[in-house]
């Protein structure tokens, strides 16, 4: 079993849909980072949490640290938003990251 | 501030060869860490550097190595290249020892043949 893992592997969703993805990890963490990646691969970090919920323009991130479990919010999708979605793991010790296996997420017009 | 770079963006070798790629940090941070990307794997941690020192090491072979130098720019190096090192070398930067918000790199795309 997989550290962290996310859910669902994939989703499709209409323009303007609500969006959760959801992320589950096992080990340790000090934080629990989101991150998106465009087709060419780039990553870009979207939030770091430790406890309670960050909102940036339409993205929402909650964390719940009892229950080892974390959700991405996309309020009013759009094209712009596919992506892949990856949660990592902050074990807090150092810099060293462990990673879901990522949301692949279509928009669709 | 200029962002995170590496170099060289797209590389082709054979097997048997090695390669060195490149990882410049944002301005101010000094730990860095590389990351490999593969459909199979997905993103693997490979090392971190903080202040000229390996902090971290992932789950990988002695083929793979890196440094980093006093101006806080990185290198790995992957010796005896073999065809399953085909991948995306992505490299994250960020300011302190642990508990940071990482900026990644567009990264490098090493093609083995």
């Amino acid at each position: 079993k997989n550290e962290v893992e996310q859910s669902p592997q994939n989703l499709t969703a209409q323009e303007g849909e609500f969006i959760t993805i959801n992320c589950s990890y096992s080990v340790g963490i000090s934080a629990l980072h989101w991150l998106q990646q465009h087709p060419g691969g780039g990553i870009v970090s979207l939030f770091m949490l430790s406890s309670g919920k960050k909102k940036h323009g339409r993205l929402i991130a909650t964390i719940n640290i009892q229950e080892k479990h974390s959700s991405l919010h996309i309020t009013a999708s759009h094209p712009r938003d596919s992506a892949v979605y990856i949660c990592a793991a902050d074990g807090g010790a150092t810099n060293k990251l462990i990673f879901g296996t990522g949301t692949l997420l279509a928009v669709q017009p | 501030k200029a962002g995170v770079t590496q170099t060289p963006r797209y590389l082709i070798k054979t097997r048997g060869q090695q390669v060195t790629l490149s990882c410049s940090p944002i301005s101010g941070h000094r730990s860095v860490s590389w990351y490999q990307q593969t459909p199979g794997q997905g993103l693997q941690f490979l090392f971190e550097y903080f202040s000229e020192t390996q902090r971290n090491k992932g789950n990988f072979p002695g083929r793979f190595s890196g440094r980093q130098f006093s101006n806080s720019r990185s290198e790995m190096n992957v010796s005896t290249l073999e065809l399953g090192d085909s991948a995306l070398y992505l490299c994250a930067s960020s300011f302190g020892l642990a508990g940071n918000e990482q900026f990644f790199g567009p990264g490098t795309r090493l093609t083995v043949l």
